[in-house]
């Protein structure tokens, strides 16, 4: 059963916060979030491997609540670029062979 | 051009035909997977490959798609007597080690495949 993202979509001005969260019925061993602009190829944006981990990319970052079976995506002081649509995927074991991702959020960030 | 290439990036096909999709992986790369992404849709785990080898295709439609990556040459997805509803974007991804849970995959552009 893949992931839950919450929000479906999210409109942002530039300059505004978004959180994307993403919700697993399964145990999580990691989670992986990836970026997708329109028509093309989704580009890794970061993994987290332990509860309550947390990472960051630029002005993005992530945390793992492994209890929860949740991680979030924090996009602070939005950019134009980081419009898109966010996946998260997860693994459902320490040797999991595929990664089961959500449905995805779509992103709008306005001027 | 060192990322995953995927060709061709467009393929139109009329029902019954068959559909070949190639995939080139990472320089260095020797772990490939297929995703179907349907409009509006997340990506949809088919298959994994190493050189020469299955390692899981248990979201591989049983009749009609096999893949395969040799010891030369890109990886194939071959969709045999395509429908309507082979209809979607194919992904390839490759990744330097096996170990998914904490290796990153990196994406080609993808596949669109269309059915007449």
């Amino acid at each position: 059963q893949q992931p839950v993202q919450s929000p479906q979509a999210v409109i942002l001005r530039e300059g505004e916060d978004a959180v994307i969260n993403c919700s697993s019925s399964k145990a999580l061993y990691s989670v992986h979030w990836y970026r997708q602009k329109h028509g093309e190829a989704p580009v890794f944006l970061m993994i987290l491997l332990k509860g309550g981990e947390q990472k960051g990319h630029e002005k993005i970052s992530a945390s793992f609540n492994e209890k929860k079976q949740q991680s979030s995506l924090y996009l602070t002081a939005s950019q134009l670029s980081y419009s898109g649509t966010y996946f998260c995927g997860g693994t459902e074991s320490g040797s999991a062979r595929q990664l089961t991702f959500g449905s995805g959020t779509q992103l709008t960030v306005l001027p | 051009n060192a990322g995953v290439m995927q060709n061709p990036r467009h393929l139109v096909r009329r029902r019954g035909q068959e559909a070949r999709l190639r995939c080139s992986p990472m320089k260095g790369h020797s772990h490939v997977y297929w995703y179907r992404q349907l409009p509006e849709e997340g990506l949809k785990f088919m298959v994994y490959l190493q050189k020469e080898n299955i390692i899981d295709e248990s979201g591989m439609p049983k009749e009609r798609f096999s893949a395969e990556f040799p010891k030369e040459g890109p990886s194939i997805l071959r969709i045999q007597q395509v429908v309507r509803g082979d209809s979607a974007a194919y992904f390839c991804a490759s990744s330097q080690q096996g170990r998914v849970l904490n290796q990153p995959q990196h994406f080609g552009d993808g596949t669109r495949l269309s059915i007449l």
